[in-house]
């Protein structure tokens, strides 16, 4: 089955420290993004990325960094920078990052403070 | 500032009725507008979509209306039923230098009475 895999399901993450989230999709999808959804809010923009090697700040960027090496992968880092990490963290993919296409989502990650 | 809103955060409606949700947006470049459903803990699925040259998009028991001069657009559901209760995000977008992004809604809890 095509999907987007999203791993893990819950982190906890320390103060101070970085923490990485994973993308995985098999749908051959050229475009990632990563969204951040918080209680009584819409899904906002994190970063994304049209096609291996490249990608863009979304309107959240600061604190968080992402990579794009490979088509199928999209990680995000939330670093120590990010002041308020607690949030479900949700990656969605799209065919191309052109033209008007709905995205997929995976099932998201909550991140916890501890 | 919100450019796309969901005023009513949750609704209630009974098996078999009609369930109307509503979105509201501000941005007159928008043309083209998406409504995903969402279960707890799972990432949204796509439902249906609507660019700005329609003013309606059915699909199945699902309908979509488009109200460019009042900027508005509606998500109708008949007849609803148990399986349809979810949170309903709307998106829009529009082009920015060829970047296609999507600024989601807060989302409207639905919840279908057997």
């Amino acid at each position: 089955d095509g999907g987007i895999t999203q791993s893990p399901k819950y982190l906890f993450r320390k103060e101070g420290q970085n923490v990485t989230l994973s993308c995985e999709q098999n749908l051959n999808h050229d475009a990632m993004y990563w969204y951040r959804q918080d209680p009584g809010q819409g899904l906002r923009l994190i970063y994304y990325s049209q096609i291996v090697n490249d990608f863009q700040k979304g309107d959240i960027a600061e604190g968080y960094s992402v990579s794009r090496e490979k088509k199928e992968s999209f990680p995000l880092t939330v670093t120590s920078a990010q002041k308020n990490p607690t949030a479900f963290y949700l990656c969605a993919s799209s065919p191309t990052g052109t033209g008007y296409q709905p995205q997929h989502f995976g099932d998201g990650t909550r991140l916890s403070i501890l | 500032d919100q450019q796309v809103k969901q005023n009513s955060p949750s609704l209630s409606v009974q098996e078999g009725r009609i369930s109307i949700l509503n979105c509201d947006y501000t941005n007159s470049m928008f043309d083209y507008f998406l409504w995903y459903k969402k279960y707890p803990a799972e990432g949204p699925t796509f439902l249906i979509s609507i660019s700005s040259i329609k003013d309606k998009n059915e699909d199945g028991r699902f309908t979509v209306f488009l109200n460019k001069s009042a900027k508005h657009l509606s998500l109708h559901i008949v007849p609803s039923q148990p399986g349809d209760s979810a949170v309903y995000f709307c998106a829009a977008s529009a082009t920015t230098s060829g970047t296609y992004k999507y600024i989601f809604g807060t989302g409207t809890r639905l919840k279908v009475l057997a």
